[in-house]
């Protein structure tokens, strides 16, 4: 079945780091893509998507690539700042009304 | 600019008691899901609908129901409380299905225990 697999955290990093997390998938069909943000205390946000394969998501200095023949949509950004710290979660959904998400891996950033 | 609202954010349940998570959005989407988050399982779906008076199963549906009589609204409701339904729940909207890769814009959740 339709399954997402996430690195697991904890991740703590220093101010400026480079920071990646990666996620895989498993899926029928052709899936987009996303990863979602919470902050603590809150719900999930749309951080970026890829609807196919090579499209490249990008928002708040964050990127994602779609690599179909990896089948991979690993997370990065450059330099983390502190206000970056919060849970990340991977997510695929195909042609079935559904969200896989991906455990969650949580970022703290230290200045 | 409320979005997607959902109440109570907190609430503590004895064994056997029912409940409903209210949750209500104000952008006109025809799709609505609620999804619960327990620890180290990421979310998993509980029910969806994808317009008024239809709903349909997710992957943990059982010991909830769900009705939607409007667009606007899609409770939640808990049966007969267990200690498993201990979580944090989520409710979910998108403009349409969320399979074409459309925006879904979360709840700020609500966080259930049951002793």
């Amino acid at each position: 079945g339709d399954s997402v697999t996430q690195m697991e955290g904890p991740v703590t990093l220093s101010e400026e780091a480079f920071l990646t997390i990666n996620c895989t998938y498993t899926a029928t069909g052709y899936p987009s893509l996303f990863w979602y943000v919470q902050y603590p205390g809150e719900g999930l946000q749309l951080l970026l998507k890829a609807t196919k394969a090579d499209d490249k998501g990008s928002n708040k200095g964050f990127e994602a690539t779609y690599r179909k023949e990896t089948t991979s949509f690993h997370l990065e950004k450059g330099s983390v700042q502190v206000s970056d710290s919060a849970v990340y979660f991977c997510a695929l959904s195909t042609g079935a009304n559904n969200l896989f998400f991906g455990t969650g891996t949580r970022l703290t950033v230290i200045p | 600019n409320a979005g997607v609202t959902q109440t109570p954010k907190f609430q503590v349940l004895k064994t056997g008691q029912s409940m409903t998570l209210q949750c209500a959005q104000d952008m006109n989407h025809e799709y609505m899901s609620w999804y619960r988050q327990d620890p180290g399982m990421g979310l998993r779906l509980i029910h969806y609908s994808v317009g008024a008076g239809i709903t349909d199963q997710g992957e943990v549906p059982n010991g909830y129901n769900v009705s939607r009589s409007t667009t606007e609204d899609f409770p939640l409701r808990l049966l007969s409380a267990a200690p498993s339904q201990t979580s944090v729940y989520f409710c979910a909207s998108s403009y349409s299905r969320q399979a074409a890769g459309n925006t879904i814009y979360f709840g700020e959740g609500s966080w259930l225990t049951v002793v």
